[in-house]
C-alpha cells in the first residue's frame, strides 16, 4: 500500500530538548515536505527536498532542520524546541514535477511545555 | 500569489449532491487549479485538480469556468464520509510543489 508514515504521532517535550520526528514513503518520491497546521493558520511548508542531498525552506522554516540522506525518509529535527512550535505536522511526498496528488502523512501532534 | 476565496462552512443532506464553490479570480494561465479534503484527525488527500476543461474521478467531478476565474468541485452523492474540510488550491510553484492551503471549506453532511 503507498502510505507516507509519521513518527511518532503524539509527542510532548519540555523547552529545549533535542527532537527528531521522521518521516518515510514507500512510492519512490523525489519530493517531500514538512508543514505545519495551527488554528487560524492553516498549513505552512516548513522545509521541502526535491530529491536526496537537496533541501530547501519553505514558509516557515525558522527553528527547524531537515536532512535528505535516502530518499524514502526525510526527518525533522528540532534542535531546541520551544512552546511556539507547538503543532500539527504533516510530512508529504510526490513524484518529481508531478502536476497533481501529493500524499499526506497522518500528521504528529507536538506539545512543547 | 494568486488567492483562492472559499466559504467557510456548508451543510448538506446525505445522499445529495453537494456544490463547492472556489474564486479565483487573479488566476494566471499556467496555474492549476486543486482539491484537498482534510478529513478529521487525518493529513490532507488529494481529490481532484485540472487546468481548463472540468474532470471527473471516481472522488468528485470539477467544474471550471470558461474564463477559470471560478470552479465548483461537485460530490455527486455525499455521505458522512465525505465531512471534512475542502481547500481549494491554486498550484504556483512547479520548482517547489508547494501547496499553498487556505482556510478551506468545513463540509457538514447531515444524515
Amino acid at each position: 500500500e503507498a502510505q507516507v508514515t509519521q513518527n511518532p504521532r503524539y509527542l510532548i517535550t519540555v523547552t529545549g530538548k533535542k527532537l527528531t520526528v521522521t518521516c518515510s514513503q514507500n512510492m519512490n518520491h523525489e519530493y517531500m515536505s514538512w508543514y505545519r497546521q495551527d488554528p487560524g493558520l492553516g498549513l505552512r511548508q516548513i522545509y521541502y527536498s526535491m530529491n536526496v542531498e537537496v533541501t530547501d525552506k519553505g514558509d516557515v522554516p525558522e527553528g527547524y532542520k531537515v536532512s535528505r540522506k535516502e530518499k524514502r525518509n526525510f526527518p525533522l529535527i528540532l534542535e531546541s524546541p520551544s512552546p511556539n512550535q507547538t503543532s500539527l505536522y504533516f510530512c508529504a511526498s510526490s513524484g518529481a514535477l508531478q502536476t497533481y496528488e501529493q500524499y499526506f502523512g497522518p500528521g504528529t501532534r507536538l506539545t512543547v511545555t | 500569489d494568486a488567492k483562492t476565496t472559499q466559504p467557510n462552512s456548508m451543510e448538506s443532506n446525505e445522499e445529495e449532491p453537494v456544490h463547492l464553490p472556489c474564486n479565483h479570480s487573479t488566476i494566471s494561465g499556467t496555474d492549476y487549479i486543486h482539491w484537498y479534503r482534510q478529513l478529521p484527525s487525518q493529513g490532507p488527500e488529494y481529490v481532484i485538480h485540472g487546468l481548463t476543461s472540468n474532470v471527473n474521478n471516481r472522488m468528485a467531478s470539477l467544474a471550471i469556468a470558461e474564463d477559470r476565474k471560478s470552479s465548483t468541485l461537485i460530490l455527486h452523492r455525499a455521505t458522512l464520509r465525505d465531512a471534512a474540510v475542502y481547500y481549494c488550491i491554486l498550484r504556483l510553484d512547479f520548482g517547489n510543489e508547494k501547496l499553498t492551503f487556505g482556510t478551506g471549506t468545513r463540509l457538514t453532511i447531515i444524515p
